[in-house]
């Protein structure tokens, strides 16, 4: 999702379904994405990453797509638990090389409802 | 593996004191550690990217002689806010990453974060 001023978008699902969280990025030169989950008053940590020569990762019920297209990326979060609650970020490489600087997406919030 | 530590997790301090905040890769050594700023509800912000051994780069709008950076080893970092004031409250976040060329060398693993207050 994007988000609109300081608030954060939200996604609130019902524990067990599944959870689609959206990202748009910003830089068609990107070639390498990951997602983080910080929970309130953490550090972010690295869920999945994928580089710009795939479309498809998965990883423990976690999937993320990558269209280049439209420079869309999305975390598929499968059975969604309460522990999933957190602010998800997705974060774009926009330099290669030797500098690896990453820019950050606005976050999502995710609420998972026992 | 790709365990990084931060030393406060919290501080609280007047104004016009300053500040150091240590970033250490615990089980890697990290040719990069990148220092971010975040406020409530807010994304990450680099502030600076620190190389071992070199001059941090700084992000255009932050004042390198108010954000101290020493990248004295590959396992260690440091971030100083020197004569801090009430704005400069926030929660700062270091990150890593491995050795060029490895596994490891394009994912940041970041710290748990340093809570600032200043009074």
């Amino acid at each position: 999702g994007e988000s609109v001023g300081l608030h954060l978008p939200t996604l609130s699902v019902q524990e067990g379904d599944n959870s689609i969280i959206n990202c748009a990025y910003s830089n068609s030169a990107s070639d390498y994405f990951i997602w983080y989950k910080q929970e309130s008053g953490k550090g972010p940590q690295f869920i999945i990453d994928i580089r710009s020569n795939m479309d498809k990762r998965q990883g423990q019920r976690v999937t993320v797509l990558l269209n280049k297209t439209v420079k869309h990326l999305s975390l598929q979060i499968a059975a969604t638990q309460p522990g999933d609650s957190a602010v998800y970020f997705c974060a774009e490489n926009l330099s290669g090389g030797s500098n690896y600087k990453l820019t950050f997406g606005k976050g999502t919030l995710l609420t998972v409802n026992p | 593996g790709a365990v990084v530590s931060q030393h406060p997790s919290r501080v609280i301090c007047k104004s016009g004191t300053s500040v150091k905040i240590e970033c250490r890769s615990l089980d890697f050594q990290a040719t990069t550690m990148f220092w971010y700023r975040q406020f409530p509800k807010q994304s990450l912000m680099l502030m600076a990217t620190s190389n071992e051994g070199s001059k941090a780069t700084y992000e255009q709008g932050v004042e390198k002689d108010k954000f101290l950076i020493n990248h004295a080893s590959l396992t260690l970092s440091t971030l100083t806010v020197t004569s801090a004031h009430p704005e400069d409250s926030s929660f700062y976040i270091c990150s890593a990453t491995g050795t060029s060329g490895g596994e490891m060398a394009d994912t940041q693993y970041f710290g748990p974060g340093t809570r600032l207050t200043v009074l």
